[in-house]
C-alpha cells in the first residue's frame, strides 16, 4: 500500500544516455513535484503538475522534460545525460487546495527517492 | 524569495536526553506553513511535524515539538527522550500558504547523530 512509489530507486547510466524516472501515487492528490537532492543533499524543487498542467518550472535545462499522463503519474525523461545530473531525485504529491475536511493534505508526501549516477 | 537557513550542520545527543534543531527562514509573507522532515539512511523523507503560521500554539507530534516564534521567524524542533531511530538529517520546510501549487523550500540539513 506505497503511497508515493518511484522507478527505479537506482540508476547507473552513461553520459549521453537518455533515460526516465516513474512515479505514481496512491493518494488521490491531484498535485505531484519533482524535487533534485545534491550531493550535498541541498533539495531543490524542480516542477510541478497540478490534474496533468504544468504550474511550477524551475530554472531546470530542457535536457529534463516532466510528462503527467494522468493525475496519479508524473514522469521524468532525461536526455543526454551529463556528469552533473547525477543525484537522488524525489517524487512528492499533495492535495491542492486542500479540502476543508482535510486540511493537512496539503502536505507533500515523498516518494523513496531515486539515485542515479552518470558515469 | 523565501529562503530557509538551519545554521547547525551536525547535531549530537545522547540516548534519552533532548535536543533542539535550529532553523530560521526570511519571508515577506503572513501566511506560510513550515515543516520539519527527517531523512534516516534509507533516504525516504519522512514527514515530522508541521506548523500553519496563522496558528499560535506550537505543533506536537509524541516527542517532538517545535518552538515557532513568528516575529522572529524561527522554527525550532526539539526532540524529546532521543532514540537511536531518530539519528538522520532533518530538513526544515517553508511553503506558502495553499495554491493551486506551492514548492518547499529547504533548509541545508542538520545532521542528527544519537549516541548511547
Amino acid at each position: 500500500d506505497t503511497a508515493v512509489s518511484q522507478t527505479p530507486k537506482y540508476l547507473v547510466t552513461q553520459m549521453g544516455n537518455d533515460k526516465s524516472i516513474k512515479c505514481e501515487q496512491n493518494l488521490g492528490h491531484d498535485t505531484m513535484y519533482w524535487y533534485k537532492q545534491d550531493s550535498k543533499k541541498f533539495l531543490k524543487i524542480m516542477f510541478s503538475y497540478n490534474n496533468k498542467e504544468l504550474i511550477i518550472n524551475e530554472t531546470v535545462p530542457n535536457r529534463f522534460s516532466p510528462k503527467s499522463p494522468d493525475k496519479a503519474h508524473l514522469n521524468l525523461h532525461i536526455n543526454s545525460l551529463e556528469l552533473g545530473d547525477s543525484a537522488v531525485y524525489f517524487c512528492a504529491s499533495s492535495q491542492e487546495p486542500p479540502p476543508t475536511s482535510a486540511p493537512s493534505t496539503d502536505t507533500q508526501y515523498f516518494g523513496p527517492g531515486t539515485r542515479l549516477t552518470v558515469l | 524569495a523565501q529562503t530557509v537557513t538551519q545554521s547547525q550542520p551536525e547535531m549530537s545527543v545522547q540516548e534519552a536526553e533532548t535536543v533542539t534543531l535550529s532553523c530560521t527562514y526570511d519571508t515577506s509573507e503572513s501566511d506560510y506553513y513550515l515543516f520539519w522532515y527527517k531523512q534516516p539512511p534509507s533516504r525516504q523523507m519522512i514527514l515530522v511535524i508541521r506548523q500553519e503560521a496563522y496558528k499560535q500554539q506550537n505543533a506536537t507530534e509524541n516527542r517532538f515539538s517545535v518552538n515557532f516564534q513568528k516575529a522572529a521567524k524561527s522554527f525550532s524542533l526539539k526532540i524529546s527522550d532521543s532514540q537511536l531511530g531518530d539519528a538522520a538529517m532533518y530538513f526544515c520546510a517553508y511553503r506558502s500558504a495553499p495554491r493551486t501549487a506551492s514548492k518547499l523550500t529547504f533548509g541545508t540539513g542538520t545532521r542528527l547523530q544519537v549516541t548511547l
